[in-house]
């Protein structure tokens, strides 16, 4: 079966460092996403991929950089981790030709910066 | 873009059905209403989606009035299973406009026996 599988599920690490989260779709979708999730804010959009070569800034994006080499994989990094940063991180995809097409979401990622 | 506002928490009996309302008054012409379901440590999942009036699924019904500037989230007979954090989206996910789909904080449905 097709899944969406995000890794690692659980990482700390310390302000200052560079991070990368993992994430592998086998949906073969076009559009992929990258959420956070804090308490009282729901899901909020960090970054997101239409296709290959393809990136675009999400409703919170600063801090964050994504790139997308090939159809399966967009790996979020945060260039230089910060304690506001510490959240649940969701990757996401879809179809890009259907219309309305549902998110299919992995089980996230715990990151801890402290 | 379309917000939406739900209530917070709900709270029910086993084997009751649950209705979840979604209000959208900026609902716009190309947009559909599309609920997830998240259980903890989970990521949100799919349960239905509609564009006008009843959409059934094996899960949940969908009610959506004529000027679609609300919907109601059915939930038939509730099992323990089904406590989870409920969110309705409002916007299109095809390209160019994945972008304008926002999630809100979403009901808190708790099912107890």
């Amino acid at each position: 079966d097709a899944e969406i599988t995000q890794s690692p599920r659980h990482k700390i690490t310390e302000t200052g460092r560079q991070v990368t989260l993992a994430c592998h779709q086998t949906w073969n979708h076009n559009n992929m996403f990258w959420y956070r999730q804090d308490l009282g804010h729901g899901l909020r959009l960090i970054h997101y991929s239409y296709g290959v070569q393809d990136t675009n800034k999400g409703e919170v994006s600063d801090g964050y950089s994504v790139s997308r080499s090939n159809t399966e994989d967009l790996p979020l990094t945060l260039e230089s981790a910060a304690s506001s940063q510490t959240s649940v991180y969701f990757c996401a995809s879809s179809e890009s030709n259907r219309d309305n097409s549902p998110l299919h979401f992995g089980n996230g990622t715990r990151l801890t910066v402290t | 873009l379309a917000k939406t506002t739900q209530p917070i928490s709900m709270d029910s009996y086993e084997g009751q059905e649950v209705n979840i309302t979604c209000s959208h008054n900026n609902i716009a012409t190309n947009d559909y209403i599309t609920w997830y379901q998240q259980f903890p440590s989970q990521g949100p999942r799919f349960i239905i989606q509609g564009y006008k009036t009843k959409v059934t699924n094996e899960v949940a019904s969908l009610f959506i009035p004529a000027d679609r500037k609300s919907s109601t989230l059915s939930l038939p007979r509730v099992s323990l299973s089904d406590t989870a954090v409920y969110y309705c989206l409002v916007g299109e996910s095809y390209t160019g406009t994945a972008s304008k789909l926002t999630f809100g904080t979403g009901t808190r449905l708790q099912v107890t026996l």
